[in-house]
C-alpha cells in the first residue's frame, strides 16, 4: 500500500481534459513539492512536472500541476493517443524520511 | 546530453550479492544528488535510496536499510548500489536517476535500468 494514494485508473477521448489526483499526508504532500513522472509502455519513467506546476523544457503545456493542503492533481488537456501511459506522483515524507510514490494511474485514452 | 547507464544486474541466489553501477555523462556529478528507484515486475515504482552531492547525507526506505549501501565517486562519474542478503521481493528493474541539485532526492533525469533477478 503506498503513502500517497492514486486512483488505478483513468480515461478520455481524444482532445478532452483528463485529471489525476494524489492524496498524501501533512508529512508528505502537506511539507513537501510533488513531481509527477510518465512512464510510458516498456520505458523508464520521465519527469512531466516538477515543484508542484513546473514543467521541464519539452513538456507540452497540455500538462499542468497544481498542489493544495495534502493533495496534489496532475491535469491533461487536449488529450492524444500518446498520452496512454502510467503517471505516479511522488513526494518527500518526513516520517519515513524518503521520496514516496503513489501506486500509480493508468490513462487509456478511449 | 544528459545520460546515465546502469550495469551490474542479473540473476542472483537468494541471500547473494550484486552491486550495480551507475555511470553518468552530460553533467558534472559532483554537482548533484543522486537516487536509486525500482520497479518489480508489473508493479509501480519504489524509491530505494539517494545520496547527497558530497555523499555525506544517504537515506534508504525501510525495505532496504541494513542490506543495501549507496555509495558514489565522483572522480569517476559513477554511482553505485551494493545491494546484499537479497531476496526474491528485490527482483525489479533498477533505475538510477539524478536529482534536481545537489541535496535534492526526487530523481529527475533517468536512466534505462538494469534488471535484477533473485531466485534460486
Amino acid at each position: 500500500q503506498s503513502v500517497l494514494t492514486q486512483p488505478p485508473s483513468a480515461s478520455g477521448t481524444p482532445g478532452q481534459r483528463v485529471t489525476i489526483s494524489c492524496s498524501g499526508t501533512s508529512s508528505s504532500i502537506g511539507g513537501n513539492y510533488v513531481n509527477w513522472y510518465q512512464q510510458l509502455p516498456g520505458t523508464a519513467p520521465k519527469l512531466l512536472i516538477y515543484k508542484n506546476n513546473q514543467r521541464p523544457s519539452g513538456v507540452p503545456d497540455r500538462f499542468s500541476g497544481s498542489k493544495s493542503g495534502s493533495s496534489a492533481s496532475l491535469a491533461i488537456s487536449g488529450l492524444r493517443s500518446e498520452d496512454e501511459a502510467d503517471y505516479y506522483c511522488a513526494a518527500w515524507d518526513h516520517n519515513l524520511s524518503g521520496v514516496m510514490f503513489g501506486g500509480g494511474t493508468k490513462l487509456t485514452v478511449l | 546530453e544528459v545520460q546515465l547507464l546502469e550495469s551490474g544486474g542479473g540473476l542472483a541466489q537468494p541471500g547473494g550479492s550484486l552491486r550495480l553501477s551507475c555511470a553518468v555523462s552530460g553533467f558534472t556529478l559532483r554537482n548533484y544528488g543522486m537516487t536509486w528507484v525500482r520497479q518489480a515486475p508489473g508493479k509501480g515504482l519504489e524509491w530505494v535510496s539517494a545520496i547527497s552531492d558530497t555523499g555525506t547525507v544517504i537515506y534508504y526506505a525501510d525495505s532496504v536499510k541494513g542490506r543495501f549501501t549507496i555509495s558514489r565517486d565522483n572522480s569517476k562519474n559513477t554511482l553505485y548500489l551494493l545491494m546484499k542478503s537479497l531476496r526474491a521481493d528485490d527482483t525489479a528493474v533498477y533505475y538510477c536517476a539524478r536529482a534536481f541539485d545537489s541535496g535534492d532526492s526526487y530523481p529527475y533525469d533517468w536512466g534505462r535500468g538494469t534488471l535484477v533477478t533473485v531466485s534460486s
